[in-house]
């Protein structure tokens, strides 16, 4: 059984703050580590797919680093916005098979 | 245009009955899945198509069926449905089987309510 962890499981922060979360995963047969956004009433939508020990990735605000040594991966918003409000989740794939597993997401609220 | 898309978004049936969810892609994608949303909020992998072939099928019970008529279609079919089958069912695709270096596109979900 592969345990793929998150913390926090939920964050309201203000406006402007800046948050990381953190996911957990073996650190053995590693072969991908996912981060999707869902928003309330929406679909998963992929931000990152990291493969490489020490990746760090970019996508406007939301950045994301990997450490595959010791099996954790951070999610960072700087300057949170409310639009930013959503469950985000990691995912794990050990490429022994064609499918991820996933934590249960870090529900992040921005209020003003 | 939506990607990946299931029918329907709402179903509502009783105990007993067999029901479908149908998932279409038109992204030209070779792999499909089906996730279910558990009680604790996992998405949890059910079966793995590529191709048409089944690539996986996760300990799931043998009255649930995939049907893959062709790449852009997995349909989920659930024969004597119980009160335990209500959950959030995901249907999925990505490029690459392995899901190494591309991401998984989501449908939007089917919320199946058994009574």
């Amino acid at each position: 059984i592969l345990n793929v962890e998150q913390s926090p499981q939920s964050l309201h922060v203000q406006e402007g703050d800046s948050t990381n979360f953190t996911c957990s995963f073996p650190s053995s047969n590693f072969y991908a580590l996912h981060w999707y956004r869902w928003e309330t009433a929406k679909s998963p939508e992929a931000l990152f797919v990291m493969t490489l020990n020490g990746d760090e990735k970019k996508k406007g605000r939301i950045s994301a680093t990997l450490n595959t040594k010791e099996g954790y991966s951070y999610l960072y918003i700087k300057g949170s916005q409310p639009e930013d409000s959503a469950t985000y989740l990691c995912a794990f794939n050990s490429g022994t098979a064609s499918k991820l597993t996933f934590g249960t997401g870090t529900r992040l609220q921005v209020t003003l | 245009d939506t990607a990946v898309s299931q029918t329907p978004k709402y179903l509502v049936t009783q105990m007993g009955n067999d029901k479908s969810i149908k998932c279409e892609q038109n992204l030209g994608h070779d792999t499909m899945y089906w996730y279910k949303q558990d009680s604790k909020k996992f998405l949890k992998i059910m079966f793995s198509y590529n191709n048409k072939e089944l690539i996986i099928n996760e300990t799931v019970p043998n009255r649930f069926s995939p049907k893959s008529p062709d790449k852009a279609h997995l349909n989920l079919h659930i024969n004597s449905l119980e009160l335990g089958d209500s959950a959030v069912y995901f249907c999925a695709s990505s490029q690459d089987r392995g899901l190494g270096n591309t991401e998984a596109f989501f449908g939007q979900g089917t919320r199946l309510t058994v009574v």
